[in-house]
């Protein structure tokens, strides 16, 4: 069966780093990507990989590794607006989105 | 980037009735939309995939008679929870695949769906 698997939940400081794991089986991979949801919203789209290696967009860095079936969002200078649910997802051969149940970003002052 | 956008953002109806929600694609033309629900605290659920001018696909465990999708242009999709009940308050998202080769989809706001 197709599974992606990511921490429930993470506690950091702000100011900090944080790493957001994700590993992932799934028939046919045509990408992964991270979104971030607050709590009664939809998600937004943060970084999109089909390549291994590190994607960086300002504070936020997304790494591939295919082989391996594994991902990871790296959140730098941490703020207290990132408190939210972070979201890893692997779209498959068909093209459908293949969800992990979020990782909920806890920042502390 | 692309804006999709939902309507009603938020909708409380007695149970019973049918509550009709639309997705809207505002400055492109979406091939594929998606209907998604999501629990408190609890990941997206794929309901169905909604193609412009044919049938949508229904995940398992989906009732195709009870959430009708209709897909009638290449900018508006539309969910209908018929016959609501109580179980059926959720949070519903729609997002737009534009078939371009980012392979982003692009999320509605979201509704929020109480059955009372």
């Amino acid at each position: 069966g197709q599974n992606i698997d990511q921490p429930t939940e993470m506690t950091a400081t702000e100011g900090a780093i944080v790493q957001i794991n994700c590993t992932y089986q799934t028939s046919g991979f045509n990408g992964l990507f991270w979104y971030q949801q607050h709590a009664g919203e939809a998600p937004t789209f943060l970084s999109y990989n089909v390549l291994d290696g590190l994607e960086e967009k300002g504070r936020f860095s997304s790494f591939l590794s295919r082989s391996k079936g594994y991902s990871y969002l790296l959140l730098k200078e941490l703020q207290m607006k990132d408190s939210a649910s972070y979201l890893c997802a692997v779209m498959d051969s068909n093209y459908q989105l293949i969800w992990g149940a979020g990782t909920k970003l806890i920042i502390k002052p | 980037g692309a804006v999709v956008s939902q309507h009603p953002s938020r909708v409380i109806c007695k149970s019973g009735t049918s509550v009709k929600i639309e997705c809207r694609s505002l400055d492109f033309q979406a091939t594929t939309m998606f209907w998604y629900r999501q629990f408190p605290k609890k990941s997206l659920m794929l309901m169905a995939t909604s193609n412009e001018g044919s049938k949508a696909t229904y995940e398992q465990g989906v009732e195709k008679d009870k959430f009708l999708i209709n897909h009638a242009s290449l900018t508006l999709s539309t969910l209908t929870v018929t016959s609501a009940h109580p179980e059926d308050s959720s949070f519903y998202i729609c997002s737009a695949h534009a078939g371009r080769e980012a392979n982003e989809q692009f999320f509605g706001p979201g509704t929020r769906l109480t059955v009372l």
